[in-house]
């Protein structure tokens, strides 16, 4: 158990619709990342905010958005889903807000559009 | 920008050593981690080298060449529950977030 939890662990929802993953740091941790993995990309960087502030972007489409609210957890907002979505999101945390090379993944929420 | 290449799948046998590749491109480097996933599981960190040479931990151990763009992860007395993909990764250019390998995936028989 890594301490980083995330909600929820599966989602299944239509196209044209929008969801939000949560997701807790561990505790003391003020980075958190999101990733997505699929089958054919691999673990993809989409974002990462630090102590509330996003610190970077990466792959992340402008459908998606995130935030990190003063309790440190944050959300990952995906609107207009397509089928092309689906995917397992993951998200992960460090301690500082440099591209931590030793993060600590939480279970990851599986999203399926159908 | 990064680029990182890893092979797709390794196969081996219970008790024996095996050693996954990455060589990568990156403006900066920053050093290299490995991580390990279980098949539907989180990635978990493994081990991470900045410098050059060999970091042993346990049964792994990463080495790491930066003059050659190379590093590998080595696993040894291999186990069953050792079959999982392995990840190398790199910081981006900024050093905000981190860049991964494909995977690779090894299969442990017995």
């Amino acid at each position: 158990d890594s301490g980083v939890t995330q909600t929820p662990k599966h989602l299944i929802t239509a196209t044209g619709q929008r969801v939000t993953l949560r997701c807790s740091p561990r505790s003391g941790d003020l980075s958190v990342y999101w990733y997505q993995q699929s089958l054919d990309q691999g673990l993809q960087f989409l974002i990462q905010y630090y102590n509330g502030e996003e610190r970077a972007k990466g792959n992340i489409l402008e459908r998606f958005s995130a935030q990190q609210f003063p309790d440190l957890h944050s959300e990952l907002n995906l609107s207009s889903l397509e089928l092309g979505d689906s995917a397992l999101y993951f998200c992960a945390s460090s301690v500082g807000g440099s591209g931590d090379y030793e993060q600590y993944f939480g279970p990851g929420t599986r999203l399926t559009v159908t | 920008g990064q680029s990182l290449e890893q092979p797709s799948e390794v196969t081996a046998v219970e008790g024996a050593i095996v050693q996954i590749n990455c060589t990568y491109q990156t403006s900066g480097f920053y050093g290299l981690s490995w991580y390990q996933q279980h098949d539907g599981g989180a990635p978990t960190f493994l081990s991470y080298n900045a410098l050059d040479g060999l970091e042993e931990t346990g049964r792994f151990s990463s080495f790491l060449s930066r003059s050659d763009s190379y590093g590998y992860l080595l696993l040894q007395e291999l186990q069953m529950k050792d079959s999982a993909s392995y990840f190398c990764a790199v910081p981006n250019q900024a050093g905000t977030a981190l860049i991964f390998g494909k995977g690779t995936t090894l299969s442990v028989s017995s």
